[in-house]
């Protein structure tokens, strides 16, 4: 079972370049989100998608942009990389959005630098 | 403020001591509280969530709302209980947010 897949990752970037992170999960499941993890903080919630055609902003989300074509992808884009972008970026899942009966299922994370 | 306090960036306990990570909540709402753990090497993937009142690899948590609290403990730490340990919070139904972490080091 593949669960949630991530590519790149590592990626190092210049400043201003563009990229875009994949994520594709094959549980099915209607939640995704993109969390950033910074050094010694926690994991910062960047966008999250409640379905195909619908998402939302987390509480970091300058500097990014997210779509959700279908179910199983769920792709980050960052725009004019800044060195602040340098992270750890993870992408998550969910059948019940976390609560309750649901967990999150991460992927593997992508290491992001930008010089 | 919804917010997540893990005070302790680092502990680290002798095999077959008892281990507390702390985990302190700030919510309004009514809380619904994760413990996610990180092996090296690993994906981040769920220890236990308060609502089950489970045991996972010996360890257990208890909400304490009056002093809104969820701490994780174990009696006897193992040496492959070194891991990285996230307290998390679930908001609006399915927004997850995270505390720092606490890195656990069990010393042979």
């Amino acid at each position: 079972n593949a669960g949630v897949t991530q590519t790149p990752k590592f990626r190092i970037l210049k400043i201003g370049q563009s990229m875009t992170l994949q994520c594709a999960q094959d549980m099915n499941h209607n939640y995704m989100y993109w969390y950033r993890q910074d050094p010694g903080m926690g994991l910062k919630l960047i966008y999250y998608s409640v379905g195909a055609g619908i998402t939302d902003k987390g509480e970091v989300p300058n500097g990014y942009n997210v779509s959700r074509s279908t179910t199983e992808d769920f792709p980050l884009r960052l725009e004019l990389a800044a060195p602040s972008q340098t992270s750890v970026y993870f992408c998550a899942s969910s059948d019940h959005g976390g609560s309750v009966t649901g967990e999150l299922f991460f992927g593997e994370g992508s290491r992001l630098t930008v010089l | 403020a919804q917010r997540v306090t893990q005070p302790e960036k680092l502990l680290s306990v002798f095999k077959g001591a008892p281990v507390e990570l702390k985990c302190n909540y700030s919510y309004s709402g009514s809380p619904e509280l994760f413990w996610y753990v990180q092996y090296s090497r690993q994906r981040l993937q769920l220890l236990l969530r308060h609502i089950s009142r489970e045991s996972i690899k010996g360890f257990t948590a208890d909400l304490n709302k009056g002093e809104t609290s969820f701490h994780l403990k174990k009696p006897f730490a193992q040496e492959e209980d070194s891991a990285m340990y996230y307290c998390a919070l679930v908001t609006g139904g399915f927004k997850t947010i995270f505390g720092a972490g606490t890195r656990l080091f069990v010393k042979a």
